[in-house]
């Protein structure tokens, strides 16, 4: 199916504990980000990519690392998660018109 | 970075209009206004987006002013699925987003 996918939707892990979120596009557009909403709040920017290969960073890169290797992924990880990384994590891509939301990984982090 | 202020919530009666204003004073001359919507524990939604002109689509009106220091988002006819939070968003030279803390809009039947 068309559209963008984010894997898991939710997850619980530990202090310390390395975790990857999943994002999966297959409109093949250039443009993909991460944001994070922290409860009752708006969403911040992570990472984003203009293309395969090429990251920079948002407004809130850090604990955070992405790659893009393919077009259609873009996963982030936290290469040491912290309780106040928990949050809502949303992936979006982009066409230069408008972007297209994921339905959001639910990360906690105990 | 262009930033955007709304009001932190609103309310209108059903299937009256509603005015969704929004401020972004340091918008630069090649900065897209973005409007999208969230529901409750989704990803947010495009609504509508314009540049200079007002714009029209089946979901709402979007009136930029002259000087395109505010907009403003219109529902016409407010429903009670349109109860969400509305963003008002500039979009960059680099694509991006950035998102302000948006406005909770709750529809009373």
């Amino acid at each position: 199916d068309a559209g963008i996918t984010q894997s898991p939707r939710y997850k619980i892990t530990e202090t310390g504990r390395q975790v990857t979120l999943m994002c999966h596009q297959t409109w093949s557009h250039s443009y993909m980000f991460w944001y994070r909403q922290d409860l009752g709040h708006g969403l911040r920017l992570i990472y984003y990519s203009a293309a395969a290969d090429i990251t920079d960073k948002g407004e809130v890169p850090d604990g955070y690392v992405v790659s893009r290797s393919k077009t259609e992924n873009f996963p982030l990880t936290l290469e040491s998660a912290t309780r106040s990384q928990t949050s809502v994590y949303f992936c979006a891509s982009s066409d230069r018109l408008g972007y297209t939301f994921g339905s959001g990984t639910r990360l906690t982090v105990v | 970075d262009a930033k955007t202020t709304q009001p932190n919530s609103m309310e209108s009666n059903e299937e009256e209009p509603v005015h969704l204003p929004c401020n972004h004073s340091t918008i630069s001359g090649t900065d897209y206004i973005h409007w999208y919507l969230q529901l409750p524990s989704q990803g947010p939604e495009y609504v509508i987006h314009g540049l200079t002109s007002n714009v029209n689509n089946r979901m709402a009106s979007l009136a930029i002013a002259e000087d395109r220091k505010s907009s403003t988002l219109i529902l016409h006819r407010a429903t009670l699925r349109d109860a969400a939070v509305y963003y008002c968003i500039l979009r960059d030279n680099f694509n991006k987003f950035y998102f302000g803390s948006g406005t909770k809009l709750n529809v009373k039947p």
